[in-house]
């Protein structure tokens, strides 16, 4: 059981230029969603999803396109990349009823020159 | 944007002492909170997850409590031992649907042997 797997582990972007972050889950999850981690900030919500075909904003959606075309797919997209979004960037998932835990990916290290 | 408050921010204990940490959150419109172990190179992982008012958790040496109408979680590590060194975060969502997780900063306990 694969649970939830990131693409890629470490990119390096320049400015300007635009990236897929890749997430998919293996656990039929409802739930869907995007955090970025920065120092002295805790994971910040960026999107999230209750299913295929629902998306909404989170805390940080700014400069972030999602979309979820299938239960198991929900990618993240960086249109024009800017030196503000390095970060340590976590997908996650849940059945998301009420008392279900997040399962989180592994993780992908963005930086942006 | 909700406020997600944990404390200490970090906390240095040796083997075999007993600690908590606290986790504050609005008490308005409560729906879940939720506590997560992140180990050092890691992807954050479920410890528990608590939604009715008084809900106790325990998981070996860990235990929560839940006090939604005063907006505060407790968690404590009895008799840490090293291997409990991770940063512990707690996590808030209110309304009547999963949606936004929202997440405190965390506290990062240092278990000395």
């Amino acid at each position: 059981n694969a649970g939830v797997t990131q693409t890629p582990k470490f990119q390096v972007l320049k400015t300007g230029q635009s990236m897929t972050l890749q997430c998919a889950q293996d656990m039929n999850h409802e739930y869907m969603s995007w955090y970025r981690q920065d120092p002295g900030m805790g994971l910040r919500l960026i999107h999230y999803s209750v299913g295929a075909g629902i998306t909404d904003q989170g805390e940080v959606p700014n400069g972030y396109n999602v979309s979820r075309s299938t239960t198991e797919d929900f990618p993240l997209r960086l249109l024009s990349a800017a030196p503000s979004q390095t970060s340590v960037y976590f997908c996650a998932s849940s059945y998301g009823r009420e008392n279900e835990k997040l399962f989180f990916g592994s993780g992908t290290q963005l930086s942006v020159l | 944007i909700l406020n997600v408050e944990q404390s200490p921010q970090s906390l240095h204990v040796q083997e075999g002492d007993s600690t908590n940490f606290t986790c504050s959150f609005p008490s308005s419109n409560f729906y879940a909170l939720h506590w997560y172990r992140w180990e050092t190179a890691k992807s954050p992982e479920a410890l528990f997850v608590m939604t009715l008012n008084g809900d106790e958790k325990k998981k070996g040496r860990i235990s929560a409590t839940l006090n939604t109408k005063e907006g505060y979680s407790y968690l404590y590590i009895k008799g840490s031992q090293p291997e409990d060194s991770a940063t512990y975060l707690c996590a808030f969502s209110r309304g009547t649907s999963y949606g936004k997780l929202t997440f405190g900063q965390g506290t990062i306990l240092t278990v000395h042997p």
